[in-house]
């Protein structure tokens, strides 16, 4: 298996446009989770899908993040309009079930400028 | 809210010294992981470790859960530069089974 799989793996923005990451779990998982990394506040979840449902996003930090799960094998994380402090890390990872262990892609480093 | 606790934030020893880091809460984990993130990776699974007091080896690395199942940490031996990395502890639980991590521990291992 190729693993859980993040386009693009670096993103370079101006302020005020449109960002779409891009997850493609492993195959037969059925929870997704995207995380947000930074220095400052290490590893955030955005939000947690289950069976393709969003479970919990409380963590998407305002109405600018939207993240979509249209089918078990594809996720999309959408900030619009983008701004400097979105700046960071974003990772996808997938579980194969309740406590089981999840596998994290390779990330998208978005800077936005 | 489970919080996570993790000390030291930073750590930069040389090549073949001895190392501990911990992770603690003031609550009980159900079950707790270690994680290794390497630069510009994902963080990547480590071990699980699930009862009170269990001890698990890992090569050179050592991992305790705390008796009461608030604590754990993670001893290196001999350490080496392919050791450098940021080290997670994660607990998975509450109604939802989110996953939640520690902020971390940076180690750097110096040649």
């Amino acid at each position: 298996d190729a693993g859980v799989i993040q386009s693009p793996r670096h993103e370079v923005t101006e302020m005020g446009q449109e960002v779409t990451l891009r997850c493609k779990p492993i195959s037969g998982h059925n929870s997704l989770f995207w995380y947000r990394q930074t220095m400052m506040r290490g590893l955030e979840l955005l939000i947690y899908f289950n069976n393709n449902v969003p479970i919990d996003d409380s963590g998407m930090p305002e109405d600018r993040f939207s993240a979509k799960m249209p089918n078990a094998s594809f996720s999309t994380l959408k900030i619009q309009p983008s701004e400097p402090r979105d700046s960071a890390v974003y990772f996808c990872a997938s579980r194969d079930r309740a406590g089981g262990s999840a596998f994290f892609g390779q990330g998208t480093r978005l800077t936005v400028v | 809210t489970q919080l996570l606790e993790q000390s030291p934030q930073f750590l930069s020893i040389q090549e073949g010294e001895n190392l501990t880091v911990y992770c603690n809460s003031s609550s009980v984990f159900s079950s707790l992981q270690w994680y290794r993130q390497e630069p510009g990776e994902g963080p990547v699974l480590l071990v699980t470790v699930v009862t009170g007091g269990e001890v698990k080896k890992l090569k050179r690395l050592t991992f305790q859960f705390g008796d009461a199942r608030k604590d754990s940490s993670l001893h290196i031996t001999a350490a080496q530069p392919g050791d450098t990395g940021l080290y997670l502890c994660k607990y998975s639980g509450g109604s939802n089974y989110k996953l939640t991590f520690g902020k971390g521990t940076l180690l750097t291992v110096n040649p």
